[in-house]
């Protein structure tokens, strides 16, 4: 079974350019997260998708970060205009389970890495 | 607000010896409890979740984690460590009375030296 794929793995950019990463999850999998891990933190979700209708992004931040999963598998994360402090890894997951109580056992791609300069 | 404290940044141990990171939680309502494991410019892997029943679960490559209410802790333990254990460890939880969100902790870096 393929796993949750990304790209890119690693993006340099200077501050105030825009990015995008893409996620694609694991087939069948109607759940979609995208976390931010900033160096020496865990996780934070940024925005969760069911299907292709946002189930939670109150924490990303509106003004500069953007994502759609446009018919309810792939995914894309923009950045526009990158700040110096959103240098960190952007990490995709899915899960089979969209509700009850096996939601949170997420299945995880290796990354998107970006560094801001 | 459900939250994860993992009060240990890292673990230090000599192989063979036992392995416990710990990791304790605030919820509202049911605890849904989960380990995850970061190998190094990898995303992280699913060990084991409490969800209910026995308080000690058992998850991949030998680890094991106890679920404590009183104390509201979930610290994971592997009786042995191997040296390629030696990674990054997140505690997460899920509150049971307030949708799906996972909410994750700080991660503690465990190092097993041979």
């Amino acid at each position: 079974e393929a796993g949750v794929a990304q790209s890119p793995r690693y993006k340099i950019i200077e501050k105030r350019q825009s990015v995008a990463f893409w996620c694609n999850p694991i087939s069948g999998h109607a759940t979609l997260y995208w976390y931010q891990q900033i160096l020496g933190q865990g996780p934070k979700l940024l925005i969760q998708f069911q299907n292709n209708g946002v189930v939670d992004d109150s924490q990303l931040p509106k003004d500069r970060f953007s994502a759609e999963r446009l018919k309810g598998v792939d995914s894309t994360l923009k950045i526009q205009p990158a700040k110096l402090e959103d240098s960190a890894v952007y990490l995709c997951a899915s899960s089979l389970y969209p509700q009850g109580p096996n939601t949170g056992e997420l299945f995880f791609g290796e990354g998107s890495r970006l560094t801001v300069l | 607000a459900q939250s994860v404290a993992q009060p240990e940044d890292q673990v230090n141990v000599a192989e063979g010896n036992p392995l416990t990171v710990k990791c304790t939680y605030s919820v509202s309502g049911n605890p849904y409890l989960f380990w995850y494991v970061q190998y190094p410019n990898r995303g992280l892997q699913f060990l084991l979740k409490y969800i209910t029943g026995d308080n000690l679960v058992k998850g991949s490559y030998g680890f094991e984690a106890e679920f404590n209410k009183s104390q509201t802790s979930f610290h994971l333990k592997k009786p042995s460590a191997l040296v390629s254990d030696s990674a990054l460890y997140f505690c997460a939880v899920r509150d049971g009375a307030a949708g799906n969100k996972l909410t994750f902790g700080g991660g503690t870096r465990v190092l097993v030296k041979p």
